[in-house]
């Protein structure tokens, strides 16, 4: 299975701190990609950095690609209570790009 | 603009029953695809279409068959339901594959009794 993981599954923190959270993924990627999911809801599409990237912001988000460790990991900044939700990255892996590998996702709780 | 839209959202089928999950997206999209997710397991690629008339087997293909007549609309359809496919449903588009970000419609849960 090209499936990559998250790591940890879940994490809880309090309302301010920061959360990290890393993916490993199996081939060679063209892109990476990190998804949230609320709970009952579908995937909404965060953020997209590309295999010659190495780092990525957008607002209260930073995503860093270490390809050479076939790693990712999202870092959310001052957390709100909002956040709160499951994260998935997600790979167009093997050469194929008509398609994205999703992990297994990392649960995140931000108590208020 | 409504984006991706699921219906129905809620089914629940007797074992060996048939049904269609219908999937349209407004957005002109010409990559399509059908995902089931299961608790502990992520998202996994059941069948998916790069166009429309075209339809190609993802991760875990058997027990379901897909059409893409019209290039807004994907089904998914289920010709004799198992427990096994209980599940919930996502649909998503893309512009161009896995180079852009897909669009999640808002899934439909089927139990299957």
């Amino acid at each position: 299975s090209q499936q990559g993981e998250e790591d940890p599954q879940a994490l809880s923190i309090q309302e301010g701190e920061n959360a990290t959270m890393n993916c490993s993924y199996k081939t060679s990627i063209n892109n990476l990609q990190w998804y949230r999911q609320n709970s009952g809801r579908g995937l909404v599409h965060l953020i997209l950095i590309r295999s010659n990237e190495r780092e990525k912001h957008s607002g209260r988000l930073r995503v860093t690609l270490d390809t050479s460790k076939k790693s990712s990991s999202l870092l959310i900044t001052a957390s709100r209570a909002a956040d709160t939700a499951s994260y998935f990255c997600a790979n167009a892996g093997g050469g194929a790009t008509n398609k994205l590998i999703f992990g297994t996702g990392t649960l995140l709780a931000v108590q208020p | 603009n409504a984006g991706v839209t699921q219906t129905p959202k809620f089914r629940v089928l007797k074992t060996g029953q048939s049904m269609t999950l219908l999937c349209a997206q407004d957005m002109n999209h010409e990559y399509m695809y059908w995902y089931r997710q299961d608790p502990g397991m992520g998202l996994r690629l059941i069948h998916y279409s790069v166009g429309e008339g075209t339809t190609a087997k993802g991760e875990v293909p058997d027990g379901y068959n897909v059409s893409r007549l019209k290039k807004q609309n994907f089904l998914l359809g289920l010709e004799s339901a198992a427990p096994s496919q209980t599940s919930v449903y996502f649909c998503a588009s893309s512009l161009q594959g896995g180079n852009y970000g897909y669009t999640f419609g808002s899934g439909t849960r089927l139990t299957v009794v």
